[in-house]
């Protein structure tokens, strides 16, 4: 069935490092792909999202291109801060819901 | 509210107990998702709404998990003898349309973090 994988955490970076999380799927179709992001004593929000391949969803500094020929959509952030401290989900839909991946858990040094 | 709102924010139960979650989805949101998501792990769907009616319960893991929406807005989550496995934080999503299929935003609360003991 559809799946995502993404790179297990938690990951560690000083501030300013750049960043990448990794991400791929198993999906039959053309699905649409999500990164959520889930903040400390928040819910769940949508990052950014892409609905067909070569598409780059970007949002807050963060971008992630729909790669269909590696069927991957990796996160990535130049300049990474301490407010960016959270957990990342990597998603897709099939029909009218949402998949998730097990999530990373980014931790972010000043 | 402006968000999807979800009571209780906690719930301590004990194992055999039956236990309701409520959801009240954006105004005018159609579609409506319940999730679980147990420590460690990423949301998983249980159950999805269009209006009125279960359009997707492929998720619910046992006859002991139920939901319903009667008036195509606010819905309850129910869950009969719970069991200690059953502990985890439960999400509603709302969204408008068809929800993800068209590519709209799916709008989540905060969640009902359940315990069973």
């Amino acid at each position: 069935g559809d799946s995502v994988t993404q790179m297990e955490g938690p990951v560690t970076l000083s501030e300013e490092a750049f960043l990448t999380i990794n991400c791929t799927y198993t999906a039959t179709g053309y699905p649409s792909l999500f990164w959520y992001v889930q903040y400390p004593g928040e819910g769940l929000q949508l990052l950014l999202k892409a609905t067909k391949a070569d598409d780059k969803g970007s949002n807050k500094g963060f971008e992630a291109t729909y790669r269909k020929e590696t069927t991957s959509f990796h996160l990535e952030k130049g300049s990474v801060q301490v407010s960016d401290s959270a957990v990342y989900f990597c998603a897709l839909n099939r029909d009218d819901k949402i998949i998730f991946g097990k999530g990373t858990r980014l931790h972010i040094l000043p | 509210g402006a968000g999807v709102s979800q009571t209780p924010s906690n719930k301590v139960t004990e194992k055999g107990k039956y236990v309701e979650l409520r959801c009240d989805p954006i105004s005018g949101h159609t579609a409506l998702y319940w999730y679980r998501q147990s420590l460690g792990q990423g949301p998983e769907f249980l159950i999805y709404f269009q209006g009125t009616g279960a359009a997707d319960d492929s998720g619910l893991p046992n006859d002991r998990f139920f939901a319903v929406r009667p008036e195509g807005s606010v819905s309850t989550l129910k869950i009969q003898r719970t069991e200690r496995g059953d502990s985890a934080v439960y999400l509603c999503a709302s969204s408008p349309g068809r929800g993800a299929r068209a590519g709209n935003t799916i709008y989540f609360g905060e969640g009902s973090w359940l315990t069973v003991v």
